[in-house]
């Protein structure tokens, strides 16, 4: 079983509707995080997580919210989808200074 | 503030030849480095990582790659390509200073020929 699962793996939905992006992990780890990626772009931090009670926004934060559940599960909204928000979306985890090991990735078009 | 700057948004190789994919950071503190490979319709997969021991560091697949303190530089190398080999790679970067938040380049993505 993968360490890091991420669904749905891929998603089309309309704009203005409400989606939700999951993630869970079994590494046990404390921090997680959301990215996406677009082409030429590399991945950008949405939001992080390094604790169940702590939530920090990332570089592009605008337009999408989270939920700590647990340690092991982190969401990601969107409360009103919108066409620029079409892309590769990941969820990583880490032990503070080591590296990040990430899902598979969800594809969301948002048409 | 922390940044990673990939030479090449695609290099094109032959089977068999050198693979050298270029990485300057940017941190004001000792940093933290890492290369990831992401093949077709998958996550990022860790190739290797520098975090203040030796220099040049051995990771997987026969990649390596070398801090340059001095350059600013990360480059990762592998001596001879295979078709395996064929994927987007990205540089990455993260110190104390961001509470260990990664940095992205923008990647390289490789070509193998036959």
């Amino acid at each position: 079983d993968a360490d890091v699962t991420q669904t749905p793996r891929n998603r089309i939905t309309k704009t203005g509707k409400r989606i939700m992006l999951e993630c869970s992990q079994t590494k046990g780890h404390d921090r997680m995080y959301w990215y996406r990626q677009d082409p030429g772009l590399g991945l950008r931090l949405i939001y992080y997580s390094f604790d169940v009670k702590d939530i920090n926004k990332g570089e592009i934060s605008d337009g999408y919210s989270v939920s700590r559940q647990a340690q092991a599960k982190f969401s990601l909204s969107l409360e009103s989808a919108i066409p620029n928000q079409t892309a590769l979306y990941f969820c990583a985890t880490s032990d503070l200074d080591q590296a990040q090991h990430f899902g598979d990735g969800t594809r969301l078009s948002i048409l | 503030a922390q940044s990673v700057t990939q030479l090449g948004s695609h290099v094109s190789v032959s089977e068999g030849a050198l693979v050298l994919l270029r990485c300057n950071y940017s941190s004001s503190v000792p940093p933290y480095l890492f290369w990831y490979v992401q093949y077709p319709n998958q996550g990022l997969q860790l190739l290797l990582k520098y975090t203040s021991a030796a220099t040049l560091v051995k990771g997987i697949n026969g990649f390596e790659a070398e801090f340059k303190k001095s350059e600013t530089s990360f480059h990762l190398t592998k001596p001879s390509a295979h078709m395996s080999d064929a994927a987007e790679y990205f540089c990455a970067v993260s110190d104390q200073g961001s509470n260990y938040k990664l940095t992205f380049g923008k990647g390289t993505l490789l070509t193998v020929n036959p």
